[in-house]
């Protein structure tokens, strides 16, 4: 199961909005609405902050929302703080029944 | 508060063993389905394995890289995941998270694990 693909970094500076891309096969991403998103700053413990596409976990900030449109799902962050800068992953369900993480983006708010 | 802490990391040649265990709190442990998911220096994370709940049958699935030398087991009556890794390789050196739930709810802060002759 080769791993999802994702940019290497994004950027942007605060206030604005980045979306951050996780494209896979129909095996995966765009076979089933089992995409979640997480935050990891390094040294910490990664959050989960999208599950199944588009929903937030109690506690994470509205300004997180998910979307999916055929093999590609896509987190946004609008209204970027300093805070936000942290490495995403996303990962998604497979169709032989294992998981599969995406290489990971890098943000860096400007 | 749901709490996830690993140990059981160390240096281990090329060839050895190890058990990694992760204790849960704050959740119905017996309830939650466990992962094990692993970040190996300067890369990004690796899905290992996963261990449904025993209502949901038990059962482990593995990630290529690993099945075969990698084994999840868990103890309701602890609250306690076991990563049995064997024959470990160089490239197994890496951070390891136990991760509950099916969406990796909530993650400890890992245990790390260095491969090295």
């Amino acid at each position: 199961q080769s791993a999802l693909t994702q940019p290497a970094s994004v950027s942007g500076s605060p206030g604005q909005s980045i979306a951050i891309s996780c494209t896979g096969t129909d095996s995966d991403v765009g076979g089933y609405d089992y995409v979640s998103w997480y935050q990891h700053h390094p040294g910490k413990a990664p959050k989960l902050m999208i599950y199944d596409v588009t929903n937030r976990p109690s506690g994470v900030s509205n300004r997180f929302s998910g979307s999916k449109s055929g093999n590609t799902a896509s987190l946004t962050i609008s209204g970027l703080q300093a805070e936000d800068e942290a490495d995403y992953y996303c990962s998604s369900h497979t169709s032989t029944n294992k998981m599969v993480f995406g290489g990971g983006t890098k943000l860096t708010v400007l | 508060e749901v709490q996830l802490v690993e140990s059981g990391g160390g240096l281990v040649r090329p060839g050895g063993s190890l058990r990694l265990s992760c204790v849960g709190s704050g959740f119905t442990f017996s309830n939650a389905w466990m992962s094990w998911v692993r970040q190996a220096p300067g890369k990004g994370l690796e899905w290992a394995g996963r261990i449904k709940s025993k209502p949901d049958g038990g059962t482990t699935d593995y990630a290529a890289p690993v099945k075969g030398r990698f084994t999840i087991s868990r103890d309701d009556s602890k609250n306690t995941v076991y990563l049995q890794v064997n024959s470990l390789k160089t490239e197994d050196t890496a951070v390891y998270y136990c991760t509950t739930g099916r969406y990796f709810d909530y993650w400890g802060q890992g245990t790390l694990v260095t491969v090295s002759s």
